[in-house]
């Protein structure tokens, strides 16, 4: 079946970029998402990048796709402590379900 | 006011007893969704529904049933809950658009003792 994979934990500083990376298995995957969960709260959708794109830019936000290798980023600029939060790659296909990743907690120090 | 919505948003219960969450949702979407989420686990998918005549188990449907009342309601069942149904469960919604985002609302704690 699906499978989205993600490193579980990622510290930065302050004004430093963030990189979170997801690999994803299915190749017929039409749309692959970031979702951000903040605490005590259900997941938001962050941004989205279809299939065909290889970017996408989004202000602080940069999404880098490699269809080839099924790989996905989310590099986040200039990272804030609002940053904070723990987030979700996700991918769907056609037949309209969507499968998460594990999340990434994401931990922004001053 | 929130677009979709748990209730109740925290439940401790004891082991055997059957427990009902519910959610409703005040965007019109056809597609809903449950989900459980566990440390380290990521989101899990209990059972799907894509319209009100739809229902589809998930990766972990198991222990758990479903009720689509209408369009705007649809609710999980744990028949007779255990322990390791401890966890956050979320219920998420979107259109029939392909590829379209899923809504979420803000979760169920539940604790089974």
């Amino acid at each position: 079946g699906e499978d989205v994979e993600q490193s579980l934990f990622l510290s930065v500083r302050e004004g430093d970029s963030s990189v979170i990376n997801c690999t994803y298995t299915d190749s017929s995957s039409t749309y692959l998402y970031w979702y951000k969960q903040e605490p005590g709260a259900g997941l938001q959708l962050l941004t989205y990048i279809f299939s065909n794109m290889d970017m996408k830019q989004d202000q602080r936000l940069t999404v880098l796709l490699n269809k080839k290798d099924k790989h996905l980023s989310l590099r986040i600029a200039d990272t804030q402590t609002g940053d904070s939060a723990i987030y979700f790659c996700a991918e769907s296909t056609n037949a309209g379900k969507s499968t998460f990743g594990d999340g990434t907690t994401l931990t922004v120090k001053p | 006011d929130a677009d979709v919505t748990q209730t109740p948003r925290n439940r401790i219960t004891k082991t055997g007893k059957r427990i009902m969450l519910e959610c409703s949702q005040t965007k019109g979407h056809d597609r809903m969704y449950w989900y459980r989420q566990d440390p380290g686990l990521g989101l899990r998918l209990i059972y799907y529904s894509f319209d009100v005549k739809d229902i589809n188990k998930g990766e972990i449907s198991d222990g758990y049933s479903v009720s689509r009342q209408a369009q705007a309601k649809f609710s999980l069942s744990l028949e007779s809950a255990i322990p390791n149904q401890t966890a956050l469960y979320f219920c998420a919604t979107s259109t029939g658009t392909s590829g379209s985002e899923q809504f979420f609302g803000p979760g169920t704690r539940l604790t089974v003792l």
